[in-house]
């Protein structure tokens, strides 16, 4: 069965520091991987995905996220946090062979401190 | 171009009674997702339509359940008798025909039932 672990309910950053949200999957076969973001009282905003090809995804806002097939991972990161960053962000898989049904974690609140 | 819109923003009614949830997805979309998340926890695939037709219903919780998506184009999801533990927010996405494309996601429903 498909799923995603977020290990983390919240993440403290300061900013200008850098930031990681982790984020680690399962699902059977090569996995398709998102990341969203939710502002308050705002749906969900696609921020990148991984498909194919290189490992490292860049995305809006300067984010980027590894995937690493070896430790089922796609953790989100960013060099510089902004407080603007602030919000809820959630991982999302679906398998590539496996129909339109995508899976999310539960989500991890990023708190960035000016 | 618009996006996914959903109505109503909140709604808050009695266990019991009946609820319908609507979303419009972005013009052109063939593919609308409902999602659901509870408080807190992950969010959760309901179902997916490819035009008018269910391809993939295996989240709806029960029969209490009902959507639509008539002529392809809007949806509705029903809700008849809601329970306390339908509480959430209620998201709706859409995607293009093809790939392993991005969804788009309105900006939810706020159900409560008391």
């Amino acid at each position: 069965a498909q799923s995603v672990a977020q290990p983390e309910d919240q993440v403290n950053v300061a900013e200008g520091n850098p930031l990681t949200v982790k984020c680690t999957y399962s699902v059977s076969g090569n996995p398709y991987l998102f990341w969203y973001v939710q502002y308050p009282n705002r749906g969900l905003q696609f921020l990148l995905k991984y498909i194919t090809g290189d490992n490292l995804v860049k995305g809006s806002y300067g984010f980027e996220a590894e995937f690493n097939k070896s430790q089922t991972s796609f953790h989100l990161k960013k060099p510089s946090a902004l407080v603007s960053d602030s919000a809820l962000y959630f991982c999302a898989v679906r398998a590539s062979s496996g129909g339109f049904k995508t899976i999310f974690g539960a989500g991890t609140r990023l708190f960035v401190k000016a | 171009e618009a996006g996914v819109t959903q109505f109503p923003s909140h709604s808050v009614i009695e266990k019991g009674q009946t609820v319908t949830l609507r979303c419009d997805p972005i013009s052109g979309h063939d593919n609308l997702y409902w999602y659901r998340r509870v408080m807190g926890k992950e969010i959760k695939f309901l179902l997916h339509f490819v035009k008018e037709s269910k391809q993939d219903e295996s989240g709806m919780p029960n029969n209490r359940f009902l959507a639509e998506r008539t002529g392809g184009t809007y949806s509705t999801l029903k809700v008849q008798p809601a329970e306390l533990e339908d509480s959430g927010v209620y998201f709706c996405a859409s995607s293009p025909r093809t790939g392993p494309e991005t969804q788009y996601f309105g900006p939810g429903t706020r159900l409560l039932v008391l």
